[in-house]
C-alpha cells in the first residue's frame, strides 16, 4: 500500500513563527498535494506539485509556500505564521497516468494551531 | 469549473437502517466522481469511484453509490448502516481543466449512526 508520512500530526506555534510541514510518500507518485481543511468548508488546494521542483497554485497560495527538492518529499512552509492559519493541513500523492481514475492517497493530517 | 456539492452538513439514521449521503456535481464533460472518509484524527481514506460503466459503483466497507446523469447526482448509499460508519464523508471530482489529477472536495457530511 501506499504510504503518505506527515512528519507532525500535531503543532502549537506563534503568531509570525515560520513554519514547516513535511511530507513523504514511498510509492514514486509524480503528483503531491497540500490541502487545507476547515469545518464548514471541505478541503481547499493550497499548492500542489507535478514534478520535483515544480509547483503550481492551487485555490488558496496566500501565505503559503511550498519545496520540492525530491520526489518523495514535499514541503509546506508557512512563512508568517497567522491565527487564520490554524487548520488541519493534509498531504496526498497519486500516480500519473493516462486514467483520471487514479486515486490520490492522503497522509493522517498535521493539526496546526497558531496562537 | 468542476465543482461539487454536499446539500447536508449532518445526516443522522439509526444502525441497521439504510442511509444516503448526498452528492450533486456540476462538470464540463463526463464527471470522474469520487467518495472519500474520514475518521476521527485521521485522513481521508479512499470509498469508491465512478469513471465510466455501470451506474451502481460498489466500494469498501459495504458502501455503493448511483451515479445519474440526468440529475447530476452521485449519492452513498449503505442498506444497512453500523455505528462505526459515523465519520465524515467527502465527495470529490476531477478537476478536467488540468493534467495534473486534481480534486476538488466537496464541505463535507457528517454521518452519524446511533445504537
Amino acid at each position: 500500500d501506499v504510504k503518505v508520512t506527515q512528519s507532525s500530526r500535531y503543532l502549537v506555534k506563534r503568531t509570525g513563527e515560520k513554519v514547516f510541514l513535511e511530507c513523504v510518500q514511498d510509492m514514486d507518485h509524480e503528483n503531491m498535494f497540500w490541502y487545507r481543511q476547515d469545518p464548514g468548508l471541505g478541503l481547499r488546494l493550497i499548492y500542489f506539485s507535478y514534478d520535483v521542483k515544480m509547483k503550481e497554485k492551487g485555490d488558496i497560495p496566500e501565505g503559503y509556500s511550498v519545496s520540492r527538492e525530491k520526489k518523495e518529499r514535499f514541503s509546506l512552509i508557512l512563512e508568517s505564521a497567522s491565527t487564520n492559519q490554524t487548520s488541519m493541513y493534509l498531504c496526498a500523492s497519486i500516480s500519473i497516468g493516462f486514467s483520471g481514475a487514479n486515486v490520490l492517497t492522503f497522509g493522517a493530517g498535521s493539526r496546526l494551531t497558531v496562537l | 469549473a468542476q465543482s461539487v456539492a454536499q446539500p447536508e452538513d449532518q445526516v443522522n439514521v439509526a444502525e441497521g437502517n439504510p442511509l444516503t449521503v448526498k452528492c450533486t456535481y456540476s462538470v464540463s464533460g463526463n464527471p470522474y466522481l469520487f467518495w472519500y472518509v474520514q475518521y476521527p484524527n485521521r485522513g481521508l481514506q479512499f470509498l469508491l469511484k465512478y469513471i465510466t460503466g455501470d451506474n451502481l459503483v460498489k466500494g469498501s466497507y459495504g458502501f455503493e453509490a448511483e451515479f445519474n446523469k440526468s440529475q447530476t447526482s452521485f449519492h452513498l448509499k449503505k442498506p444497512s448502516a453500523l455505528v462505526s460508519d459515523s465519520a465524515l464523508y467527502f465527495c470529490a471530482v476531477r478537476d478536467m481543466n488540468t493534467g495534473f489529477q486534481k480534486l476538488v472536495f466537496g464541505t463535507g457530511t457528517r454521518l452519524l449512526v446511533s445504537p
